[in-house]
């Protein structure tokens, strides 16, 4: 089956710092890759949809200067969170979609804290 | 603009009773609609898709477009369908973003 992996699985930061999380498809070509985010006991909010080789399309409210996504290869996207604040403390989910169909497989997900 | 309505945060049943998760959408276009799974401590994964209308782990759901509605069922519910359940729309546009629903989290009683 289709695999997707994230890394780290949880990180902690200091408040000003920047963080990067990766997502993988391990064993397909990714040419779509989406960028969630879930509070505890919420559900999944799309921050940005990535194209491998474009720019990433941000969703209304989201800072892209402050998530910024790249997605180089059909293989690889990363966010990273910069000069984080307690406040981007959260569950960031990502989903990666092969060339074909509506089906997307999620990463396991990165808990991030910010002290 | 889309939208995904999952009206019960929490639903509870007796292992062996019946079982119904609701789902609502708005959308102008023709649904792509979907239902995710996730288990405790687990990833998100797909659970079913309107248009294959398969049936997976006894579960169905159907697409019904006067109530707008896909209702994801199964007659006999078994402890280990204890989840969080998403209801997902999909979009039209070359994205094919997904909408999700607020979840809705099932507890089987023993």
């Amino acid at each position: 089956g289709a695999v997707v992996s994230q890394h780290p699985s949880w990180v902690i930061c200091k408040s000003g710092t920047s963080v990067k999380i990766e997502c993988r498809s391990l064993d397909f070509q990714a040419t779509t890759m989406f960028w969630y985010r879930q509070f505890p006991k919420q559900s999944l909010m799309l921050m940005a949809t990535s194209n491998e080789g474009s720019k990433a399309t941000y969703e209304q409210g989201v800072e892209k200067d402050k998530f910024l996504i790249n997605h180089a290869s059909l293989t690889l996207s990363t966010l990273t969170v910069t000069s984080a604040h307690p406040e981007d403390s959260s569950f960031y989910i990502c989903s990666a979609r092969p060339s074909t169909g509506f089906e997307q497989y999620f990463g396991p997900g990165t808990r991030l804290t910010v002290t | 603009a889309q939208r995904v309505t999952q009206p019960e945060k929490l639903l509870s049943v007796f292992k062996g009773a019946p079982v119904e998760l609701k789902c609502n959408y708005s959308y102008s276009g023709s649904p792509e609609l979907f239902w995710y799974v996730q288990y405790s401590r687990q990833r998100l994964q797909l659970l079913l898709r309107h248009i294959s209308r398969e049936s997976i782990k006894g579960f169905t759901a159907d697409l019904n477009k006067g109530e707008t509605s896909f209702h994801l069922k199964k007659p006999f519910a078994q402890e280990e369908d204890s989840a969080m359940y998403y209801c997902a729309l999909g979009s039209s546009g070359s994205a094919r973003q997904l909408t999700f629903g607020s979840g809705t989290q099932l507890t089987v009683l023993p």
